[in-house]
Protein backbone atom coordinates (compact mmCIF):
# COMPACT_ATOMS: atom_id res chain seq x y z
CA UNK A 1 0.00 0.00 0.00
CA UNK A 2 1.12 3.44 -0.49
CA UNK A 3 1.60 5.47 2.40
CA UNK A 4 3.38 8.67 3.19
CA UNK A 5 3.53 9.76 6.93
CA UNK A 6 5.18 13.13 8.70
CA UNK A 7 5.34 12.43 12.30
CA UNK A 8 5.65 15.89 13.34
CA UNK A 9 2.22 17.85 13.44
CA UNK A 10 3.80 20.80 14.43
CA UNK A 11 7.18 22.19 14.62
CA UNK A 12 8.61 25.32 15.98
CA UNK A 13 11.84 26.95 15.43
CA UNK A 14 13.67 30.37 15.93
CA UNK A 15 14.18 32.57 12.81
CA UNK A 16 17.76 32.01 11.65
CA UNK A 17 17.62 27.98 13.08
CA UNK A 18 17.74 25.18 10.82
CA UNK A 19 14.78 22.86 9.85
CA UNK A 20 14.07 19.24 8.76
CA UNK A 21 10.57 18.70 8.00
CA UNK A 22 10.45 15.11 8.07
CA UNK A 23 8.48 12.87 5.62
CA UNK A 24 8.70 9.04 5.24
CA UNK A 25 6.56 6.76 2.64
CA UNK A 26 5.86 3.15 1.98
CA UNK A 27 6.21 2.35 -1.20
CA UNK A 28 7.21 -0.78 -3.22
CA UNK A 29 8.24 0.54 -6.50
CA UNK A 30 9.72 4.03 -8.02
CA UNK A 31 7.89 6.70 -6.97
CA UNK A 32 7.66 10.27 -7.25
CA UNK A 33 7.95 12.52 -4.22
CA UNK A 34 6.27 16.18 -3.53
CA UNK A 35 6.27 19.10 -1.15
CA UNK A 36 3.16 21.38 -1.44
CA UNK A 37 3.02 24.07 1.35
CA UNK A 38 -0.10 26.47 2.03
CA UNK A 39 0.66 29.83 3.66
CA UNK A 40 -2.23 31.68 5.77
CA UNK A 41 -5.43 32.32 3.45
CA UNK A 42 -3.57 30.81 0.56
CA UNK A 43 -3.88 27.55 -1.23
CA UNK A 44 -2.04 24.67 -1.46
CA UNK A 45 0.87 24.92 -4.02
CA UNK A 46 4.11 22.92 -5.07
CA UNK A 47 6.88 24.02 -3.30
CA UNK A 48 9.57 20.54 -5.23
CA UNK A 49 9.14 17.59 -6.21
CA UNK A 50 12.06 15.05 -6.34
CA UNK A 51 12.85 14.41 -9.79
CA UNK A 52 13.92 18.30 -10.26
CA UNK A 53 16.39 18.24 -7.26
CA UNK A 54 16.15 22.29 -7.03
CA UNK A 55 16.35 24.56 -4.68
CA UNK A 56 13.52 26.50 -3.43
CA UNK A 57 12.95 29.61 -1.33
CA UNK A 58 15.82 27.83 0.04
CA UNK A 59 14.53 24.75 0.65
CA UNK A 60 15.89 21.28 -0.29
CA UNK A 61 14.47 17.59 -0.27
CA UNK A 62 16.90 14.57 -1.07
CA UNK A 63 15.18 11.14 -1.79
CA UNK A 64 16.49 8.57 0.40
CA UNK A 65 15.28 5.02 -0.98
CA UNK A 66 17.30 2.93 1.34
CA UNK A 67 15.39 4.98 4.69
CA UNK A 68 12.15 5.46 2.11
CA UNK A 69 12.42 8.91 3.51
CA UNK A 70 12.07 12.67 1.82
CA UNK A 71 12.64 15.29 4.40
CA UNK A 72 12.40 19.22 3.76
CA UNK A 73 15.32 20.83 4.83
CA UNK A 74 16.50 24.93 5.19
CA UNK A 75 19.73 26.30 6.78
CA UNK A 76 18.08 29.23 8.23
CA UNK A 77 14.18 29.27 8.97
CA UNK A 78 12.88 32.91 8.08
CA UNK A 79 9.18 34.38 9.45
CA UNK A 80 7.44 33.58 6.05
CA UNK A 81 8.31 30.20 5.91
CA UNK A 82 5.72 29.53 8.79
CA UNK A 83 3.26 27.60 6.45
CA UNK A 84 1.72 24.06 6.22
CA UNK A 85 3.62 21.51 4.87
CA UNK A 86 2.68 18.50 2.85
CA UNK A 87 4.86 15.72 1.77
CA UNK A 88 2.91 13.69 -1.29
CA UNK A 89 3.61 10.50 -3.09
CA UNK A 90 2.67 9.54 -6.79
CA UNK A 91 3.05 5.85 -7.36
CA UNK A 92 2.30 3.61 -10.38
CA UNK A 93 -1.59 4.28 -10.14
CA UNK A 94 -0.77 8.18 -10.67
CA UNK A 95 -3.27 8.60 -7.51
CA UNK A 96 -1.12 11.91 -5.35
CA UNK A 97 -0.82 10.28 -1.80
CA UNK A 98 -0.96 13.12 0.70
CA UNK A 99 0.67 12.95 4.54
CA UNK A 100 -1.07 14.72 7.06
CA UNK A 101 0.58 17.65 6.93
CA UNK A 102 3.91 19.68 9.40
CA UNK A 103 2.76 23.38 11.04
CA UNK A 104 6.17 25.22 10.82
CA UNK A 105 5.90 28.38 13.04
CA UNK A 106 9.05 30.66 12.85
CA UNK A 107 9.45 32.84 15.63
CA UNK A 108 11.37 36.24 15.35
CA UNK B 1 -3.30 33.07 -17.01
CA UNK B 2 -6.99 32.37 -14.59
CA UNK B 3 -5.90 29.75 -11.81
CA UNK B 4 -8.40 27.44 -10.62
CA UNK B 5 -11.60 28.24 -9.85
CA UNK B 6 -14.23 26.48 -7.56
CA UNK B 7 -17.63 27.34 -6.68
CA UNK B 8 -19.63 27.85 -3.97
CA UNK B 9 -17.18 28.65 -1.61
CA UNK B 10 -19.15 27.33 1.21
CA UNK B 11 -21.83 25.14 1.32
CA UNK B 12 -24.16 24.34 4.65
CA UNK B 13 -26.27 21.48 3.93
CA UNK B 14 -28.14 19.12 5.77
CA UNK B 15 -28.23 15.58 6.43
CA UNK B 16 -29.84 13.54 3.98
CA UNK B 17 -29.50 16.20 1.33
CA UNK B 18 -27.16 16.36 -1.85
CA UNK B 19 -25.06 18.60 -2.64
CA UNK B 20 -22.49 19.49 -6.58
CA UNK B 21 -19.37 21.24 -6.25
CA UNK B 22 -17.64 22.75 -9.22
CA UNK B 23 -14.13 23.25 -10.26
CA UNK B 24 -13.22 25.33 -13.57
CA UNK B 25 -9.67 24.32 -14.29
CA UNK B 26 -7.03 26.38 -15.76
CA UNK B 27 -7.43 26.74 -19.42
CA UNK B 28 -5.48 24.10 -21.51
CA UNK B 29 -5.86 21.49 -18.30
CA UNK B 30 -7.36 18.56 -19.13
CA UNK B 31 -6.97 16.37 -15.66
CA UNK B 32 -9.08 17.20 -12.81
CA UNK B 33 -8.80 15.72 -9.51
CA UNK B 34 -10.70 16.22 -5.83
CA UNK B 35 -9.48 15.76 -2.76
CA UNK B 36 -11.26 15.98 0.71
CA UNK B 37 -9.24 17.63 3.22
CA UNK B 38 -10.47 17.13 6.74
CA UNK B 39 -8.46 17.87 10.17
CA UNK B 40 -8.62 14.36 11.15
CA UNK B 41 -7.92 12.49 8.10
CA UNK B 42 -5.94 15.20 6.26
CA UNK B 43 -6.04 15.72 1.91
CA UNK B 44 -7.39 12.18 0.62
CA UNK B 45 -7.39 11.92 -3.20
CA UNK B 46 -11.39 11.35 -4.29
CA UNK B 47 -11.12 10.77 -7.46
CA UNK B 48 -9.18 12.21 -11.38
CA UNK B 49 -10.77 12.76 -14.73
CA UNK B 50 -9.30 13.25 -17.29
CA UNK B 51 -10.97 13.91 -21.07
CA UNK B 52 -14.34 13.57 -19.54
CA UNK B 53 -13.28 9.91 -17.81
CA UNK B 54 -12.75 8.60 -14.44
CA UNK B 55 -9.56 8.25 -14.82
CA UNK B 56 -8.39 7.34 -11.08
CA UNK B 57 -10.74 6.51 -7.95
CA UNK B 58 -9.58 6.99 -4.13
CA UNK B 59 -11.40 5.08 -1.06
CA UNK B 60 -14.63 6.73 -0.63
CA UNK B 61 -18.49 4.93 -1.29
CA UNK B 62 -20.56 5.18 -4.13
CA UNK B 63 -22.27 8.35 -2.65
CA UNK B 64 -19.51 10.33 -3.73
CA UNK B 65 -19.27 10.85 -7.36
CA UNK B 66 -17.70 13.09 -10.39
CA UNK B 67 -18.08 14.18 -13.93
CA UNK B 68 -16.41 15.80 -16.66
CA UNK B 69 -16.99 18.12 -19.30
CA UNK B 70 -16.08 18.81 -22.97
CA UNK B 71 -14.54 22.20 -21.72
CA UNK B 72 -12.70 20.28 -18.66
CA UNK B 73 -15.31 21.93 -16.50
CA UNK B 74 -15.64 19.08 -13.44
CA UNK B 75 -18.56 18.52 -10.62
CA UNK B 76 -18.29 16.42 -7.86
CA UNK B 77 -21.75 15.27 -6.18
CA UNK B 78 -22.26 13.99 -2.94
CA UNK B 79 -25.22 12.03 -1.83
CA UNK B 80 -27.36 11.88 0.65
CA UNK B 81 -25.21 13.50 3.05
CA UNK B 82 -23.52 12.69 6.51
CA UNK B 83 -22.09 14.54 9.12
CA UNK B 84 -18.59 13.58 8.60
CA UNK B 85 -18.60 14.64 4.71
CA UNK B 86 -18.23 18.14 6.66
CA UNK B 87 -14.78 19.10 5.20
CA UNK B 88 -12.59 21.50 2.30
CA UNK B 89 -12.90 19.70 -1.01
CA UNK B 90 -10.37 20.57 -3.01
CA UNK B 91 -9.73 20.23 -7.07
CA UNK B 92 -6.95 20.60 -8.82
CA UNK B 93 -6.05 20.64 -12.31
CA UNK B 94 -3.27 19.74 -14.10
CA UNK B 95 -2.21 19.47 -18.33
CA UNK B 96 -1.80 16.15 -18.75
CA UNK B 97 -3.14 12.89 -16.20
CA UNK B 98 0.76 10.92 -14.96
CA UNK B 99 3.31 11.36 -12.61
CA UNK B 100 5.20 14.10 -14.12
CA UNK B 101 2.69 16.65 -14.41
CA UNK B 102 2.41 19.23 -11.55
CA UNK B 103 -0.76 20.18 -10.03
CA UNK B 104 -2.84 23.01 -9.71
CA UNK B 105 -4.79 23.75 -6.68
CA UNK B 106 -8.23 26.10 -6.53
CA UNK B 107 -8.68 27.32 -3.25
CA UNK B 108 -11.34 24.88 -2.07
CA UNK B 109 -15.37 24.79 -1.23
CA UNK B 110 -16.06 24.07 2.47
CA UNK B 111 -18.86 22.11 3.28
CA UNK B 112 -20.62 21.95 6.68
CA UNK B 113 -23.47 19.21 7.49
CA UNK B 114 -25.83 19.78 10.21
Amino acid sequence: AQRVTQPEKLLSVFKGAPVELKCNYSYSGSPELFWYVQYSRQRLQLLLRHISRESIKGFTADLNKGETSFHLKKPFAQEEDSAMYYCALRGNTDKLIFGTGTRLQVFP
Amino acid sequence: KAGVTQTPRYLIKTRGQQVTLSCSPISGHRSVSWYQQTPGQGLQFLFEYFSETQRNKGNFPGRFSGRQFSNSRSEMNVSTLELGDSALYLCASSKNSGKADEQYFGPGTRLTVT
